[in-house]
């Protein structure tokens, strides 16, 4: 999947911060920013957080994300064993017209 | 409570065809633009195509265009994708979404259906 790099594995441990990082060219984070999805083995994506920070309804604040040039980032604060799943950045690619997603990171709490 | 319900999905042979459902409720399904997103088994994400709110105008990601139709009928809230040509790099679970907004910008994974598995094989 092109646009969006995610790496593909990050490892904390309970009761810590994850930051989890997104980076594309400026068509892209750097235009509008990024959403995040979280998705459990088995289970639909489910949304974070889009446009940088703006968080659906009964998503938790320990989850904030941010934008710095073209990366954008997502925290997680006071890690949880339910924390543990896959992470996707999703942004605007105005060079294509169309929502690219990053190749999505493994987040381990341990 | 928004809820999208996925079906149509199942075992069908390279160049076979099917047609996917997803039946929308708890939200006025004619106001928004609707999305298909798949999964391949132990892979990301991959955003497939998208309808607007009228059914006016399309979107079809290069790896489907020409084999895939979206389309929607706001009578009976359902959101539709036509496959066709399948081959088996379409085999992945088929999500359909409907977009989140605020008041300056929406994104199109807001809600998300528990998706439809299509599988490629002979």
């Amino acid at each position: 999947q092109a646009g969006l790099t995610q790496p593909p594995s990050v490892s904390k441990g309970l009761r810590q911060t994850a930051t989890l990082t997104c980076t594309g060219n400026s068509n892209i984070v750097g235009n509008q920013g990024a959403a995040w999805l979280q998705q459990h083995q088995g289970h639909p994506p489910k949304l974070l957080s889009y446009r940088n920070n703006n968080r659906p309804s009964g998503i938790s604040e320990r989850f904030s994300a941010s934008r710095s040039g073209n990366t954008a980032s997502l925290t997680i604060t006071g890690l949880q064993p339910e924390d543990e799943a896959d992470y996707y950045c999703s942004a605007w690619d105005s060079s294509l017209s169309a929502w690219v997603f990053g190749g999505g990171t493994k987040l381990t709490v341990l | 409570e928004v809820q999208l319900v996925e079906s149509g999905g199942g075992l069908v042979q390279p160049g076979g065809s099917l047609r996917l459902s997803c039946a929308a409720s708890g939200f006025t399904f004619s106001s928004y633009a609707m999305h298909w997103v798949r999964q391949a088994p132990g892979k990301g994400l991959e955003y497939v195509s998208a309808i607007s709110s009228n059914g006016g105008s399309t979107y079809y990601a290069n790896s489907v265009k020409g084999r895939f139709t979206i389309s929607r009928d706001n009578s009976k809230n359902t959101l539709y994708l036509q496959m066709g040509s399948l081959r088996a790099e379409d085999t992945a679970v088929y999500y359909c979404a409907r977009p989140v907004c605020s008041s300056t910008s929406c994104f199109p994974g807001g809600y998300w259906g528990q998706g439809t598995l299509v599988t490629v094989s002979s």
